[in-house]
Order: C-alpha cells, then structure tokens, then sequence
C-alpha cells in the first residue's frame, strides 16, 4: 500500500529553527509537496520538489531524497504566526496526491 | 479576488436526509477535488474531475456523488446523510490533473446527527 508518515506533533520555541520529517512509500513518484494549514483554515501550498536536493523560498525550505522516500520541511526564525499543520503529500504515478495525516507544530515564546 | 468559493460554512444535518454542498472556482482551472478531513487522517479524495463534462472516483466515493456540467461549478452530493459522513470538506482546484499544487476553499464542516 501506498503510506506517508510524518511526526503527529512537534513544539519549538520562537526564533528557533524546525525540522519536520517526511517519509514515503508510493506507487511510482512525480512529486513531493508541503501544505501549510492553519487551525480552521484551508490548506495552502508551500513548496514543491521534484529532483533530490534542497528548495528555499525565504525562511523555508524542502530537501528531497528520493532513493530514501525522505523528505523535510525547515523553518527558520520562528514566528508565532508558523503555529499551524504542516501536510506532507506526493504525487505517484497516477498523478493522485497521497496525503500524510500532517504535523502540528506549536511555537512557545 | 480569484479563488474557490464553498457553501455552506457549516451544516447541522439529520440522519438521511439530501445535502449538496456547493463548489465554485473563477480561475478556469481544469481539475477539481473533493476532499474529506477527519481527525488523525490525511486528506482523503471523495471524488474529481480532469475537466468539464468528466469525473472519477476516488479513494472513498461511497454515499457521495459529484457532477461537473461546466469548468467552475463542482457540487459534492450525500444522497442520504450517515453519521460517518460528520467531517470537514474541501473543495480544491488545479491548473490540471497532473499539478500538485492545489487551491483550496475555506471547507464545510459538516456533522450529521
């Protein structure tokens, strides 16, 4: 079966640094994708790999190994405001999105 | 402001009774979704569409149907409400089938009683 594992939650304090863990095992794979999701918000994209290697866009960042089915998602310089879940998702080789049940992370001042 | 639009919010509904919630996008996107959210779950696919006139089944279809009759309207219908059915619906939308890169609405919390 097809299965995405990621930590259910993790706390980390303002100003810090997170790393959150992704791993997979899919039928084929055309993509990894992190969502953000705030408590009674929809989930919104946050980033996309496709070849091994690190993507930053600000503040955040994804790495990708696909010989591990391996993924992370780092946040730099926490701010309260990146309280939220952080959904984990690869396309396989259907082009359907399985999705990891997501991690929350809470930030403590 | 472009975007995917759900109604209602939110939805008290009895036990066997008929509910469509309502999906509508204005950014011409081909694909959309219906999604589920529980509790300790990862998303999960109700059912699709690649583009107008055309929709598949996903991972938990049953008791749900969906019509797609032009690009931006995509309603989820529960024929007849289960308490199972009580979770949060997402419509979603993407340029095609094969972007992951997906806009969500705000979703519909549902609870069947």
């Amino acid at each position: 079966g097809q299965n995405i594992d990621q930590p259910t939650e993790m706390t980390a304090t303002e100003g810090a640094i997170v790393q959150i863990n992704c791993t997979y095992q899919t039928s084929g794979f055309n993509g990894l994708f992190w969502y953000q999701q705030h408590a009674g918000e929809a989930p919104t994209f946050l980033s996309y790999n496709v070849l091994d290697g690190l993507e930053e866009k600000g503040r955040f960042s994804s790495f990708l190994s696909r010989s591990k089915g391996y993924s992370y998602l780092l946040l730099k310089e926490l701010q309260m405001k990146d309280s939220a879940s952080y959904l984990c998702a690869v396309m396989d080789s259907n082009y359907q999105l399985i999705w990891g049940a997501g991690t929350k992370l809470i930030i403590k001042p | 402001i472009a975007g995917i639009t759900q109604a209602p919010t939110s939805q008290i509904l009895a036990a066997g009774r008929r509910m469509t919630l309502r999906c509508t996008q204005d950014m011409r996107h081909n694909a959309m979704y219906w999604y589920r959210q529980d509790l300790g779950l990862g998303l999960r696919l109700i059912h699709y569409s690649n583009t107008a006139g055309t929709t598949g089944k996903g991972e938990v279809p049953d008791g749900y149907s969906v019509s797609r009759a032009n690009t931006d309207d995509f309603p989820l219908t529960l024929a007849s409400a289960v308490p199972s059915q009580t979770s949060v619906y997402f419509c979603a939308s993407s340029e095609t089938t094969n972007t992951g890169e997906l806009f969500f609405g705000e979703g519909s919390r549902l609870t069947v009683l």
